[in-house]
Formats: C-alpha cells, sequence, structure tokens
C-alpha cells in the first residue's frame, strides 16, 4: 500500500526567505509524485509532478522538486517566497500516471511580512 | 472555460437526511474522483470512476454511493447523513497525470 507524510504541518516563514516543505512517501511500486496547492475557499491547482526522467521538477510560481528514491522523498522548495505563497500544500503519490492520488496530511505555508 | 463545478456550494443536513451533490466536467475527462477533505488528513478518496457507467470504491466508501450515468457527470449520495460525514467535499476530474479540482462543497451535518 502506498502512504504520504509531510513532516510539518505548519512552515512560518518571512517574506523573500527561502523554504522547503518535506514529503516522505512509500510504495512497492513505480511512484508517481505531485504537489498541489489550496488557496482559501478553493479547489487544489497542480503544482508540479515527477513521472519520469530528471529528479529536479521544476512547477509553477517560482517551485521546484527533488525526487530522491533512496530516502523515498520529494521536498517542495522556493528560492524567495512572496506573500501570495500562503497557502495549503498538499504532496500526493500515485502508482500510475493516470490514476487515483494519495494524498498526505498538507503543509499551512505562512510567509509573513 | 468552466472546468469542474460542483453544486452546491454550502449545505447543512440534518441527521438521518439525504442528499446528492453533484460534479460537472466540460473537459470530457474519463476519470472522476470524489474526496473529502478534513482537518489534519489531506484529501481522502471516496469513490471514483474511469468511464461513463462504472464507478469504483476509494479509501473511504462507506455511508456514500455514486452514479456516473453521464461522462461529464459524477453524482454522489448520502443515504442517512451522520455528523462524522461533516466536511468539504471535493469533486475532481482528469484524463492524463493531471487532476482538476472544483471549489468544494461544505456540507454540515447537525
Amino acid at each position: 500500500a502506498q502512504s504520504v507524510t509531510q513532516l510539518d504541518s505548519q512552515v512560518p516563514v518571512f517574506e523573500e526567505a527561502p523554504v522547503e516543505l518535506r514529503c516522505n512517501y512509500s510504495s512497492s511500486v513505480s511512484v508517481y509524485l505531485f504537489w498541489y496547492v489550496q488557496y482559501p475557499n478553493q479547489g487544489l491547482q497542480l503544482l508540479l509532478k515527477y513521472l519520469s526522467g530528471s529528479t529536479l521538477v521544476k512547477g509553477i510560481n517560482g517551485f521546484e522538486a527533488e525526487f530522491n528514491k533512496s530516502q523515498t522523498s520529494f521536498h517542495l522548495r522556493k528560492p524567495s517566497v512572496h506573500i501570495s505563497d500562503t497557502a495549503e500544500y498538499f504532496c500526493a503519490v500515485s502508482d500510475n500516471q493516470g490514476g487515483k492520488l494519495i494524498f498526505g496530511q498538507g503543509t499551512e505555508l505562512s510567509v509573513k511580512p | 472555460n468552466a472546468g469542474v463545478t460542483q453544486t452546491p456550494k454550502f449545505r447543512v443536513l440534518k441527521t438521518g437526511q439525504s442528499m446528492t451533490l453533484l460534479c460537472a466536467q466540460d473537459m470530457n475527462h474519463e476519470y472522476m474522483y470524489w474526496y473529502r477533505q478534513d482537518p489534519g488528513m489531506g484529501l481522502r478518496l471516496i469513490h471514483y470512476s474511469v468511464g461513463e457507467g462504472t464507478t469504483a470504491k476509494g479509501e473511504v466508501p462507506d455511508g456514500y454511493n455514486v452514479s456516473r450515468l453521464k461522462k461529464q457527470n459524477f453524482l454522489l449520495g448520502l443515504e442517512s447523513a451522520a455528523p462524522s460525514q461533516t466536511s468539504v467535499y471535493f469533486c475532481a476530474s482528469s484524463a492524463g497525470s493531471r487532476q482538476h479540482f472544483g471549489d468544494g462543497t461544505r456540507l454540515s451535518i447537525l
């Protein structure tokens, strides 16, 4: 069975500082990994995804993530955050490219001026 | 350019009442999903469909039923609502790896 653990429930950070949101997964089969963002009172939007190929994946809004198979991690990073990045971020895993997702518990990113 | 539309956006029910949540997508996607979101638990899959006329159980299917009579619509039903079903419900659709989400339905069961 697959599972996802987001290691931080809340991450406060000052504007223009770097941030890393941590995600570990477990799976006995090939994995496809995703990061989604949820702004208040909205649905989820895809930030980036890892399906195959380069382990460093770049997404929208300046975010990137690195797939590390040996550490079963898929951490999300941004070198300089903005107030507008305040949102909840979800890591998710699937066992096939078009299949159902297993989500982590979410990390609330709060960017302070 | 509607994408995924959920109705209603808010609803308050009494214990034991029934209701149906509607999800409609205009992207001709084969796959559709219903999730529930609870604080500290992320999103959990209730039921999903891989095409018109098909449905399958997800992680937390108990107390819910679904139907996919038309490709563009995916209905989620609560036959006898319970307070434990108070949640925010999200519908999503996909044709490939990316899922497109609606804005959610906030459901309170008193």
